[in-house]
């Protein structure tokens, strides 16, 4: 079974650098072909697809971000991160994790997403 | 960048009805050495998070209903709901994968 779970840390400050955490099980991303990608919804918004993350440790980016991310993977500790750095207001979202690979590259399987808010 | 085209907005709808709401692409999603269209559509309820229903276009997710039918080729997709029920209450996302990841804007289904 497939599960994926985000953590972060739910309030900064304008100019800090965002961490979040997605701890998955049911697959491995130094199995062929899985990756790992992550996604962001303001409230009452539409998604927003950041970057993407495989088991060869490929990475992309959304080029209209991609100079403030950063991805990465910790294959024995099943999980991948994303640093969103010089974060402002309009990064106020909640931020999921999801499962793509190589050949279903859509996303089947999403975290429950979790809410960071930029604020003064 | 694949801009994803997503309308309409919002639809009232009454159970029973049939649905359809479409998705178009600022250009083909069909990659030719496979054939495949590189369109997914997601379901997103209100607190929850987004679904996979459909993916190559028209290929349903395992245990998605059989009234989720989606179609559509290169540039054109539409997603249609042969009797909507209430629990597809929804906003609909397509999402394009052919080159990175663009979602659309989304289709609110609302009750009439």
């Amino acid at each position: 079974q497939v599960t994926l779970k985000e953590s972060g840390p739910g309030i900064l400050q304008p100019s800090q650098t965002l961490s979040l955490t997605c701890t998955f099980s049911g697959f491995s991303l130094s199995t062929y072909g899985m990756g790992v990608g992550w996604i962001r919804q303001p409230s009452g918004k539409g998604l927003e697809w950041l970057a993407n993350i495989w088991w060869d440790d490929d990475k992309y980016y959304n080029p209209s971000l991609k100079n403030r991310l950063t991805i990465s993977k910790d294959t024995s500790n099943n999980q991948a991160f994303l640093k969103i750095t010089n974060v402002d207001t309009a990064d106020t979202a909640t931020y999921y994790c999801a499962r793509p690979d190589y050949y279903r590259p859509y996303f089947d399987y999403w975290g429950q997403g979790v809410m960071v808010t930029v604020s003064s | 960048d694949i801009v994803m085209t997503q309308t309409p907005s919002s639809q009232a709808v009454s159970a029973g009805e049939k649905v359809t709401m479409s998705c178009k692409s600022s250009q083909s999603l069909l990659y030719n050495e496979n054939k495949k269209n590189y369109l997914a559509w997601y379901q997103q309820k209100p607190g929850q998070s987004p679904k996979l229903l459909i993916y190559w276009a028209s290929t349903r997710e395992s245990g998605v209903p059989d009234r989720f039918i989606g179609s559509g080729s290169g540039t054109d997709f539409t997603l249609t709901i042969s009797s909507v029920q209430a629990e597809d209450l929804a906003v609909y996302y397509c999402q394009q994968y052919y080159n990175l990841y663009t979602f659309g804007a989304g289709t609110k289904l609302e009750l009439k």
